[in-house]
């Protein structure tokens, strides 16, 4: 039972390179989303999907793409990484309205 | 601001006491609540729901207060292995229905 998996668990990368964190759900949630955790500053969303081709922004997307081609998968580019992108990244799906989101392990990404 | 808010703490207490933890929501429109638990740089885990009458899980009790748009969590008789960061989320009718976190309360439970 799989639930979400996160790759990779750590990950260092130096300013301006470019980089893709993957998600993947076994779950057949529609709903996936990722967000980042600071000290402080809890978990703020980045993008979110609501089902397959459909992606939206959330609360602090610069710096960041997503895409959405299966219903499995929910992969985060970072395009030219930045020391403010140091974070810890968490990816969740849910059920949609019954709001009950399951987590990934998290990637703690440093950027130097 | 924040859809959700709680207050960040460190709530520190004595084992065996009760502890009580608030989250207010800014929309109204917000249908769905919940408490997740997260240890130390660990992924957050879904604790409870919180319905409309009010839940309770063994020692620990949500209530959801529409009027004053709160929703808390009560914890008796806390244990050493309560402590943890617990977060609040609503979910807005109409809305994208993606979970949106407050920054968490901090607990310790001290000997």
């Amino acid at each position: 039972n799989a639930g979400v998996t996160q790759t990779p668990k750590f990950q260092v990368l130096k300013t301006g390179q470019s980089m893709t964190l993957q998600c993947a759900q076994d779950m057949n949630h529609e709903y996936m989303s990722w967000y980042r955790q600071d000290p402080g500053m809890g978990l703020r969303l980045i993008h979110y999907s609501v089902g397959a081709g459909i992606t939206d922004q959330g609360e602090v997307p610069n710096g960041y793409n997503v895409s959405r081609s299966t219903t499995e998968d929910f992969p985060l580019r970072l395009l030219s990484a930045a020391p403010s992108q140091t974070s810890v990244y968490f990816c969740a799906s849910s059920y949609g309205t019954r709001g009950e989101a399951f987590f990934g392990q998290g990637t703690r990404l440093t950027v130097v | 601001r924040k859809e959700v808010e709680q207050d960040p703490g460190p709530f520190n207490v004595p084992e065996g006491a009760t502890v009580a933890f608030n989250c207010t929501y800014s929309n109204s429109a917000s249908q769905s609540f919940f408490w997740y638990r997260q240890d130390c740089r660990k992924e957050p885990k879904l604790l409870m729901s919180v319905y409309s009458s009010g839940n309770e899980d063994g020692r620990f009790t949500a209530q959801l207060n529409r009027a004053s748009q709160y929703i808390s969590l009560l914890i008796r008789d806390s244990k050493l292995s309560d402590s943890a960061t617990y977060l609040c989320v609503g979910l807005v009718r109409g809305g994208s229905y993606i979970p949106t976190f407050g920054r968490g309360t901090s607990l310790i439970v001290h000997p």
